[in-house]
């Protein structure tokens, strides 16, 4: 079935650090691929998505380009900020489900 | 912007006790889910419901469990008899059936705790 592996956490930076939260997935069709940040106590935010391959999405200086090849869709972002400091959940989407992976937790030190 | 809103942000109930988690969709959305997140755990889905009947359910959803579309605009889940494993994030999504037809927009969740 269709599944998301994604990098483990917890992960800490310093401010202005570079970061990259990898994730690899499995489906059997042809999956849109999600990224989405939880901040404390909030709820899920979509931060960007790829609806096919070779597609980057991109949002608040946050990058992931789908990879077919490598079935990966890999979160980047060049400098990251306190603010950043949340939960980041990579996902795909077969039409009627979402899976999701387990999360990888940031904390982003000044 | 639309959005999906959830109410109550925040429910303590006793075990045993019955429980309704309502979700109002966005309003021309037609294909409605319930997720759950154990805390510190992944989400993971929950059902999904179109066309006034479920159209997936995961092994998680068992007989304690009931969605219902009671009118045009709620989208509730009903736990039957609620237990301590029940404590979790409950989250409502929906999506729409033209675009990017596999987007599914979240709302803000309810945390449920039970006692």
């Amino acid at each position: 079935g269709d599944s998301v592996t994604q990098m483990e956490g917890p992960v800490t930076l310093s401010e202005e650090a570079f970061l990259t939260i990898n994730c690899t997935y499995t489906a059997t069709g042809y999956p849109s691929l999600f990224w989405y940040v939880q901040y404390p106590g909030e709820g899920l935010q979509l931060l960007l998505k790829a609806t096919k391959a070779d597609d980057k999405g991109s949002n608040k200086g946050f990058e992931a380009t789908y990879r077919k090849e490598t079935t990966s869709f890999h979160l980047e972002k060049g400098s990251v900020q306190v603010s950043d400091s949340a939960v980041y959940f990579c996902a795909l989407s077969d039409n009627n489900q979402f899976y999701f992976g387990t999360g990888t937790s940031l904390t982003v030190i000044p | 912007e639309p959005e999906v809103t959830q109410t109550p942000s925040h429910q303590v109930t006793q075990m045993g006790q019955e429980v309704i988690l309502r979700c109002v969709p966005i309003s021309n959305h037609l294909y409605f889910y319930w997720y759950r997140q154990i805390l510190g755990q992944k989400v993971e889905f929950l059902v999904s419901f179109y066309n006034n009947e479920i159209s997936e359910k995961s092994e998680i959803f068992d007989d304690q469990f009931s969605v219902e579309r009671p009118d045009g605009s709620n989208f509730t889940l009903k736990i039957r008899s609620t237990k301590l494993e029940d404590s979790a994030m409950y989250f409502c999504a929906s999506r729409g059936t033209s675009g990017r037809i596999n987007e599914q927009f979240f709302g803000p969740g309810t945390r449920l705790t039970v006692l």
